[in-house]
């Protein structure tokens, strides 16, 4: 069965240094997440991207974030300078429609800590 | 905005035991309605949806009823297995969004033990 696989899992990262976190969603999908959950907290929405570009974007997506898909199999998550307040399990999902409408299928996580 | 408000973990059963798991929430319209699991190492996955008011999810044995008069969504199971243990998220999605998002609850861990 296809799956949304994330790397790495885990990622220790000090504060003020840029990280990366990789996904690979599922082939045929069009919409690709990310999500992230702080420790103890709700499942919070990042952002969405579609047709190679940001369709939508919460307020905790600010100028310190980024995302790409750089080869057409890759979706990646950039923190420019991290802080110790983004410290959280970061998930990826993607959907063959709008995530509203159908099942999303998310990978298994990155958790990020940033000391 | 929207929210989801689960009962807090973690749950802990004794198999063939009786689940339930309460979600609430509050939208902007009428949204849709998901149970989200997730088990140890894996992504999340969806168990159950209920798009309308009084349409029953079901799946693997759960259920969920979308009560729009309580805005509610809880999660049952008449007997829970060892293999049921795992975190249980509700979330919904609004139309108002364009069902653009999915807005989760914080989870629900649920231990069985044999």
């Amino acid at each position: 069965e296809p799956e949304v696989t994330q790397t790495p899992s885990h990622q220790v990262t000090q504060m003020g240094q840029e990280v990366i976190l990789r996904c690979v969603p599922i082939s045929n999908h069009l919409y690709f997440y990310w999500y992230r959950q702080i420790l103890g907290q709700k499942v919070e929405f990042l952002v969405s991207f579609y047709n190679n570009e940001i369709s939508e974007k919460s307020e905790i997506f600010d100028d310190q974030f980024s995302v790409e898909r750089p080869d057409g199999s890759n979706f990646t998550l950039k923190i420019r300078s991290t802080k110790l307040e983004d410290s959280a399990m970061y998930f990826c999902a993607s959907t063959p429609t709008v995530i509203g409408t159908g099942p999303a299928f998310f990978g298994q996580g990155t958790r990020l800590t940033v000391v | 905005g929207d929210s989801v408000t689960q009962m807090e973990g973690p749950v802990t059963l004794s198999e063939e035991a009786f689940l339930t798991i309460n979600c609430t929430y509050t939208a902007t319209g009428y949204p849709s309605l998901f149970w989200y699991v997730q088990y140890p190492g894996e992504g999340l996955q969806l168990l159950l949806k209920a798009t309308k008011a009084d349409d029953k999810g079901s799946n693997k044995g759960f259920e969920a009823t979308y009560r729009k008069e309580t805005t509610s969504f809880h999660l049952e199971k008449g007997s829970v297995q060892v293999s049921d243990s795992a975190v249980y998220f509700c979330a919904l999605s609004d139309p108002t969004g364009g069902y653009s998002t999915l807005t989760f609850g914080k989870g629900t861990m649920l231990l069985v033990s044999p």
